[in-house]
């Protein structure tokens, strides 16, 4: 079935430094989301990407899709202890279950 | 936004007894409903398809006699735990979407964290 690797695992960085999160597909997506969840929250939509290349900003967070459509990418500038979080990649099976077929996530944390 | 509830938020429960988790939409109504499962510092294990009106569909692996769905309404799911086991103890998740907007996003209720003992 279809499967979408993500690194790094976790990353421990200093507030003010970059951070970004990768996902990998050895398949053409239709489609990728992103979703954040906090430590003991629950996953928040942040986007969809659904076009060759396509490139979204959400103001500090840049979100890009594969010319491909086989990665795609979420990017951070100056990160905040608010985004302490793991961040998940996603896609949704468009067939008729509409099933969303998670990443293995990022763990984000950030020294103050 | 489409908000999800999810009651309980926390529950204890002995070994052998059976759980009942609700899952609601609040303001939309979701043909479709997901269940997953998440273990500490885990992903979402995607454990079944709620949908209204018809059974269930439950991913390879998921005992579907252990695991009972039930989606009575279009915005209630319920996943009842049967003969819960300390190995059941996990946090469940349950999800909505209405796929008729085009962004298929689901929207995901707060959990509930099962704790067997």
């Amino acid at each position: 079935g279809q499967q979408v690797m993500q690194i790094p695992q976790y990353q421990h960085v200093q507030e003010g430094e970059d951070f970004t999160t990768y996902c990998n597909s050895s398949t053409t997506l239709s489609n990728i989301q992103w979703y954040k969840q906090r430590p003991g929250g629950h996953p928040v939509f942040l986007i969809q990407l659904v076009k060759s290349g396509e490139v979204k900003k959400q103001k500090r967070l840049t979100f890009q899709f594969g010319e491909a459509k086989k990665n795609s990418s979420l990017h951070i500038t100056a990160t905040q202890t608010t985004d302490v979080g793991t961040y998940f990649c996603a896609v949704v099976r468009m067939d008729s279950s509409y099933k969303l077929i998670f990443g293995s996530g990022t763990r984000l944390l950030v020294r103050p | 936004g489409a908000v999800v509830s999810q009651h309980p938020s926390r529950v204890i429960c002995k070994s052998g007894t059976s759980v009942k988790i609700e899952c609601r939409s609040l303001d939309f109504q979701a043909t479709t409903m997901f269940w997953y499962r998440q273990f500490p510092k885990k992903s979402l294990m995607l454990m079944a398809t709620s949908n209204e009106g018809s059974k269930a569909t439950y991913e390879q692996g998921v005992e579907k006699d252990k695991f009972l769905i039930n989606h009575a309404s279009l915005t209630l799911s319920t996943l009842t735990v049967t003969s819960a086991h300390p190995e059941d103890s996990s946090f469940y998740i349950c999800s909505a979407s209405f796929p008729g907007q085009g962004t298929y996003e689901q929207y995901f209720g707060p959990g509930t964290r099962l704790t067997v003992t």
